[in-house]
C-alpha cells in the first residue's frame, strides 16, 4: 500500500486565501517532500523537510513535520490562480521514494 | 540541459503486445524510478534502481521488467500488455546524497492497452 495519504482529496478556495493540505504516512522516513503536478504534466519539486526538522519555509510555502504523529502539512499563503494543480507528498526512506494519493487544489479567481 | 526525458510520449498497444519505455537522464543521478499514475491512486512505484546494473521491485512490479545497463538510462518493459496496464507512466531520477534531495521527473508516457 502507498506510504502517504493526503487530506483533503480536493480543495477549492478563493484567490488570495490560504490553502492547507495534510499528509499522513505509515513508516520511518529520512525526509518528506512535496510536489506539484499541473494537469497532464510531470511532477515538480516544491520543498523537502528532513526527519529531524519540524518546520521549513520557501517563499509562500510553509511545511511542518510531526514525526511522532507521522504527519505533515503544506500551507500555501496568498493563493494565486496559477497554484491550481495537484499536490503530492512523498516520503524518502533509504533508496525508496513513495508518493501519496494527492490533493487537487482549485483556486477560484 | 534536458533533465529527464521519456520516450515515447504516447502509445496504444493491443493486448498481448510488448513494448519498452525509455527513460534517459543527463544529470549523472544514481537513483532512477518508474511510477504509474492512475486516477485517484496517486503515483505507485513499479521498479527502481540505485545504480548501474541494479534494479529492485517497488509496490506494483507484476507484469513489468526493468534494466539499467547504463547509468543514464532506465528501461521499463511490458512483456505482454494487459488493459490493466493502461496508465500514465512517469520516470524520475534522484542524486544519491543520502536521499535528502529532490527528484526530477519526466513528462510522462500515456499508454493505452486495448
Amino acid at each position: 500500500s502507498q506510504q502517504g495519504e493526503e487530506d483533503p482529496q480536493a480543495l477549492s478556495i478563493q484567490e488570495g486565501e490560504n490553502a492547507t493540505m495534510n499528509c499522513s504516512y505509515k513508516t520511518s522516513i529520512n525526509n518528506l517532500q512535496w510536489y506539484r503536478q499541473n494537469s497532464g504534466r510531470g511532477l515538480v519539486h516544491l520543498i523537502l523537510i528532513r526527519s529531524n526538522e519540524r518546520e521549513k519555509h520557501s517563499g509562500r510555502l510553509r511545511v511542518t513535520l510531526d514525526t511522532s504523529k507521522k504527519s505533515s502539512s503544506l500551507l500555501i499563503t496568498a493563493s494565486r490562480a496559477a497554484d491550481t494543480a495537484s499536490y503530492f507528498c512523498a516520503t524518502g526512506f533509504n533508496e525508496k521514494l513513495t508518493f501519496g494519493t494527492g490533493t487537487r487544489l482549485t483556486i477560484i479567481p | 540541459n534536458a533533465g529527464v526525458t521519456q520516450t515515447p510520449k504516447f502509445r496504444v498497444l493491443k493486448t498481448g503486445q510488448s513494448m519498452t519505455l525509455l527513460c534517459a537522464q543527463d544529470m549523472n543521478h544514481e537513483y532512477m524510478y518508474w511510477y504509474r499514475q492512475d486516477p485517484g491512486m496517486g503515483l505507485r512505484l513499479i521498479h527502481y534502481s540505485v545504480g548501474e546494473g541494479t534494479t529492485a521491485k517497488g509496490e506494483v512490479p507484476d507484469g513489468y521488467n526493468v534494466s539499467r545497463l547504463k547509468k543514464q538510462n532506465f528501461l521499463l518493459g511490458l512483456e505482454s500488455a494487459a488493459p490493466s496496464q493502461t496508465s500514465v507512466y512517469f520516470c524520475a531520477s534522484l542524486a544519491r546524497r543520502g536521499m535528502n534531495t529532490e527528484a526530477f521527473f519526466g513528462q510522462g508516457t500515456r499508454l493505452t492497452v486495448v
